[in-house]
């Protein structure tokens, strides 16, 4: 089934440790996001990639990297987690940039 | 800057009866405005979307709208049903900025 796999679904991370969430899609899409969610907070973008060899920085990006090495692949890493990045994260990708968001189903990531 | 704002953020309606969320956005050069539906445990999904040359767009019990003049578009679902409980997520994209911007979302509960 075409879409997009997020790995782990979930985590359980302490204080200064290093984690990537990894993400994978199969549609092809030139565009992924990663976006975090928190409650009252909404969806806020991170960093997101407008094809394989470019990123940019989103609304809240400090203290995460991404890297888009191939089409397919997202990676997010978090160099030396804090416990405010404690969260449900989510990948996505389009076609385009103003083309419908295909999210995957979340990692939530605990960080004590 | 890109602010999306989602009105109201909790809604209870009885079976059958009719929702409505509104959003405003802040960018007049907006094009895209989806709509997404996410259910517990899940990532979000694209229910409806709307371009900037529409007014309004159907799709059998869920309608968008769109007012450029004041700047706000609104979800409309007609016989609500239970399957319909869940939070809604506005977004809208912007000309030359390839990110949507969402809303912080509006939980939606249909009482049976």
């Amino acid at each position: 089934i075409a879409g997009i796999t997020q790995a782990p679904t979930s985590q359980i991370l302490a204080a200064g440790r290093r984690m990537t969430l990894r993400c994978t899609q199969d549609m092809r899409h030139n565009a992924m996001y990663w976006y975090r969610q928190d409650l009252g907070l909404g969806l806020r973008l991170i960093h997101y990639s407008n094809t394989a060899g470019t990123t940019g920085k989103g609304e809240v990006p400090d203290g995460y990297s991404v890297s888009r090495a191939n089409t397919d692949d997202f990676p997010l890493t978090l160099a030396s987690a804090v416990p405010s990045q404690t969260s449900v994260y989510f990948c996505a990708s389009s076609e385009t940039g103003d083309s419908p968001l295909h999210f995957g189903n979340g990692t939530r990531l605990t960080v004590t | 800057g890109e602010n999306v704002e989602q009105h109201p953020s909790t809604l209870s309606v009885q079976e059958g009866d009719s929702a409505v969320i509104k959003c405003t956005y802040s960018d007049s050069a907006s094009n895209y405005f989806p709509w997404y539906k996410q259910e517990l445990g899940k990532g979000p999904q694209l229910i409806i979307d709307i371009r900037s040359n529409v007014g309004e767009k159907k799709d059998q019990r869920i309608a968008v709208t769109l007012n450029k003049t004041a700047k706000h578009f609104s979800l409309h679902i007609t016989e609500t049903q239970p399957e319909d409980s869940a939070v809604y997520f506005c977004a809208a994209s912007f000309y030359g900025n390839n990110r949507l911007a969402f809303g912080k979302g509006n939980q939606v509960v249909v009482i049976p």
